[in-house]
């Protein structure tokens, strides 16, 4: 069974702080791991697809990096603001098999 | 700019009741998916389809079914609604490869069975 964790499950910031949370994986048969937002009442997006160790993939204050060999990727934002309030989805690309965490929930007091 | 869209948002049925949730994407892409989401769960993948007519079980089929007889619609069928089955369905699209195709998603469908 393919596991992917997420850490924290929730984070509560307030607007202009930093953040970032972790997604691990496992670190064999890797293809792609995937990060996506998911608004409230609105269809998840995607941010980034990453294939290659060491990847660093950037969108405005958003940013993630991936290390395949030990399994794990991160994402940040900085200085964050209340329109990133939002559940952020990774999920890991093995073989034509997309597995997804849990999310991890984000909210951005003003 | 791409879209798919699912035909209802909120649907409320009764057990035994046969129930199609209905997806379209305007993007011409060959790959369909269905997935449900669950509290405490990531998303889970019941089927998918890589083109017209095909379709492959994905982690959770039982209790489910699907129609692909348009390359731009794919079908969620559940032949006898129970009360597990309610849940957040979204349905997603890729032209890309199945591994590093990047997932174009719906608005999900919420459907309780009561």
């Amino acid at each position: 069974i393919l596991n992917v964790e997420q850490s924290p499950q929730s984070l509560h910031v307030q607007e202009g702080d930093s953040t970032n949370f972790t997604c691990s994986f496992p670190s064999s048969n890797f293809y792609a791991l995937h990060w996506y937002r998911w608004e409230t009442a609105k269809s998840p997006e995607a941010l980034f697809v990453m294939t290659l160790n060491g990847d660093e993939k950037k969108k405005g204050r958003i940013s993630a990096t991936l290390n395949t060999k030990e399994g794990y990727s991160y994402l940040y934002i900085k200085g964050s603001q209340p329109e990133d309030s939002a559940t952020y989805l990774c999920a890991f690309s093995g073989f034509q098999k997309l597995v997804f965490g849990t999310g991890t929930r984000l909210l951005v007091s003003p | 700019d791409v879209k798919v869209t699912q035909s209802s948002r909120y649907l409320v049925k009764r057990t035994g009741e046969k129930v199609f949730l209905e997806c379209v994407q305007d993007m011409d892409h060959e790959n369909m998916f269905w997935y449900r989401q669950d509290p405490g769960l990531g998303l889970r993948l019941i089927y998918f389809s890589y083109d017209v007519k095909m379709k492959e079980k994905g982690d959770i089929p039982e209790g489910y079914s699907v129609s692909r007889e348009k390359k731009e619609r794919f079908s969620l069928i559940l032949e006898s609604a129970s009360t597990n089955q309610t849940s957040m369905y979204l349905c997603a699209s890729t032209s890309g490869s199945l591994n590093t195709g990047e997932l174009f998603f719906g608005e999900g469908s919420r459907l309780t069975v009561l």
